[in-house]
């Protein structure tokens, strides 16, 4: 099993829905992030927990929100989503002790119709 | 904000071929990382680099971290079809109490000449 898991893998919604993206890490990490990846764009961070009462925005903050139900849990919601929030998005966890070494889950694709 | 120039954005890649890419800055990190993507998942850490000036293997790569700071440098030597992929820099500042955010450039698609 994949040590970094998300859910769904694929999703096509409508705008305006209420879409969930669950993220959830068996490497026992403190800190979790949410990236989104563009084509020709590379990765932007929406938003990082260092721990479960450690939320704080990213680059691309506007348009979602996120919950740290537990350490081992980091969900990113899109309260209305819009096409332009179509993207591959990534949850990813590291460890405080190996600065830069990010695990990357396998992405969730979303599109938004 | 920071941004990372790297460059090539594309490349194609015919086995047994070196490849080279890299990375510029406008900003001075202390850290340097180099990711590879496979198609479908997601990105995995190849190399990191902590000190400038520093030169790191991981098998056929081979990664250097500019002495202005500013830079960092990727090569493949005698490239196979595996090596196909989206290859990712990204710097940061690390002050030991105090961790900034990962900054990654916008990739280095690697294909197969057809």
């Amino acid at each position: 099993d994949a040590d970094v898991t998300q859910t769904p893998r694929n999703r096509i919604t409508k705008t305006g829905k209420r879409i969930m993206l669950e993220c959830s890490q068996t490497k026992g990490h403190d800190r979790m992030y949410w990236y989104r990846q563009d084509p020709g764009l590379g990765l932007r961070l929406i938003y990082y927990s260092f721990d479960v009462k450690d939320i704080n925005k990213g680059e691309i903050s506007d348009g979602y929100s996120v919950s740290r139900q537990a350490q081992a849990k980091f969900s990113l919601s899109l309260e209305s989503a819009i096409p332009n929030q179509t993207a591959l998005y990534f949850c990813a966890t590291s460890d405080t002790r190996s600065y830069g070494e990010l695990f990357f889950g396998e992405g969730s694709r979303l599109t938004v119709l | 904000g920071q941004q990372l120039n790297q460059s090539p954005q594309s490349m194609f890649i015919q086995e047994g071929e070196d490849v080279s890419m890299n990375c510029t800055s406008s900003s001075i990190f202390n850290t340097w990382l180099w990711y590879k993507q496979d198609p479908g998942e997601g990105p995995v850490l190849l190399i990191a680099l902590y000190k400038a000036g520093e030169l790191t293997s991981n098998g056929r790569l081979t990664a250097q971290f500019g002495i202005t700071r500013k830079d960092s440098f990727l090569n493949i030597s005698a490239s196979i079809p595996s090596d196909v992929g989206i290859y990712f820099c990204a710097g940061g500042m690390n002050y030991g109490g105090s961790q900034g955010n990962l900054i990654f450039g916008k990739g280095t698609k690697l294909s197969v000449k057809p």
